[in-house]
């Protein structure tokens, strides 16, 4: 398995304005993947990061208001650009290990007043 | 539109017994099958991954995989109130695509 850490692991923010999550992953892997996941709901797939290629963004979510970098093998940023209370959700960065199996970083608690 | 369909609950079950925890998907093509154990306010965990027909077994966890019917269950033996959480099931659809189910929140009464 992956230790993956997250910053910051809380926000509170103000609309209009915009977050930049941090995943850091103590192995070197190919697939980051970042999600959301609302009160009371599943797991939802923001996009794809490949290092090395731009990110693969899933039907619903587009790269002006999430963009993600990965510059290395280690490392992802997802920011929350313009952000709206309906933004208020926790941020999970995963990444692949193996046979399709996926790790969770510890999470990432944004509320947007 | 491929989906992975879990009952919500909430499944009570006594300190001890048999949790039988079930989640069905819709992309018959398949290959990977997962359990995550989400305690409240945490990130999930996986516990179990299952690939092929048949039963999987891991200390009190046993995962069972039916392709034909499309079915995937978890079952927890002497179920432990440290147990109680929401269970997620994950079905990798292709590539790197992995689709989670809604989970079902289970306790264990003491």
């Amino acid at each position: 398995s992956a230790v993956i850490s997250q910053k910051p692991s809380r926000d509170i923010c103000q609309r209009g304005t915009s977050l930049t999550i941090q995943c850091q992953v103590d192995s070197q892997v190919t697939m980051m993947f970042w999600y959301r996941q609302q009160p009371g709901q599943s797991l939802t797939l923001i996009a794809t990061a490949n290092q090395g290629s731009e990110a693969t963004y899933e039907s619903g979510f587009v790269i002006d208001k999430f963009p993600i970098s990965r510059p290395n093998l280690t490392f992802s940023t997802l920011t929350v650009s313009n952000m709206s209370p309906e933004d208020s959700s926790i941020y999970l960065c995963s990444v692949e290990a193996g046979e399709e199996t996926q790790y969770f970083g510890p999470g990432t608690r944004l509320l947007v007043l | 539109q491929k989906e992975v369909e879990q009952n919500s609950g909430p499944l009570s079950v006594p300190e001890g017994a048999i949790a039988s925890l079930n989640c069905t998907y819709s992309d018959r093509g398949s290959q990977s099958f997962f359990w995550y154990r989400q305690y409240s306010g945490k990130s999930p965990e996986l516990i179990m991954s299952i690939y092929s027909n048949g039963d999987k077994e891991d200390g009190r966890f046993t995962a069972q995989l039916n392709k034909a019917s499309q079915y995937v269950s978890l079952l927890i033996r002497d179920s432990q109130p440290s147990d109680s959480a929401t269970y997620l099931c994950a079905v990798n659809t292709g590539g790197f695509k992995t689709i989670f189910g809604a989970g079902t929140r289970l306790f264990v009464k003491a």
